[in-house]
């Protein structure tokens, strides 16, 4: 089982640049989620998924556009990246059935020139 | 609806003990605790459900105290391998589509 992976792990972007994060699970979770981390924020949720086809908005979703067409994957995408959106993004998994352990990413470090 | 953690840091010498503290203005169901080394993921620690039932994992165990919807971890006789930034997260009663509310981290620094 790789669990959680994510692609790429880096990526430097010029401003007004576009493109997408992957996340990809091979445990079977409905659940999957897109998370940024900034400095002395914590984890920050962007969008997340309950299911395949499904999507919702989180804490800081402007800017961001999400698609979940297979259960076991979950895309992020940034159409117009802005130095703001400069972060490390963690996708994280789980499984249904009530309050049990979200499994991380390794994480993508996006910079934003 | 985003828990406060509380301190914002602590230094320890190893074989220390220490409590973080997490609270919310919601009631909660659970409380979930992650721990992450730098430039790594977070991890899961434990999970407490309502009830108060006290949790252990190694020499960190925790409790949660549905009334005062408040949680704390202890870490008991510290080793250099705690040093991380702990996370609580929440999960609220009211909540649906079963989100978490992480607080912004707690940064644990242990010397030798």
């Amino acid at each position: 089982n790789a669990g959680v992976t994510q692609t790429p792990k880096f990526r430097v972007l010029k401003t007004g640049q576009s493109m997408t994060l992957l996340c990809a699970q091979d445990m079977n979770h409905e659940y999957m989620y897109w998370y940024r981390q900034d400095p002395g924020m914590g984890l920050r949720l962007i969008h997340y998924s309950v299911g395949e086809g499904t999507t919702a908005k989180g804490e800081v979703p402007d800017g961001y556009n999400v698609s979940r067409l297979k259960k076991q994957n979950f895309l992020l995408g940034l159409e117009s990246a802005a130095p703001s959106q400069t972060s490390v993004y963690f996708c994280a998994s789980r499984g249904s059935g009530g309050p049990v352990e979200q499994f991380f990413g390794p994480g993508t470090r996006l910079t934003v020139l | 609806q985003q828990p406060v953690q509380s301190p914002q840091a602590v230094i320890l010498r190893e074989g220390e003990d220490a409590v973080i503290n997490c609270s919310s203005s919601k009631a909660l169901y659970s409380v979930h605790w992650y721990r992450q080394k730098h430039g790594e993921a977070p991890v899961f620690l434990m999970i407490l459900l309502k009830g108060g039932e006290q949790k252990g994992h190694d020499k960190i165990s925790a409790s949660f105290n549905e009334k005062k919807q408040q949680s704390s971890l202890y870490l008991t006789a510290s080793q250099l391998s705690y040093s991380g930034t702990y996370f609580c997260g929440t999960f609220d009663r009211g909540s649906t589509l079963g989100r978490l509310y992480f607080g912004r981290g707690t940064q644990l620094t242990v010397w030798p």
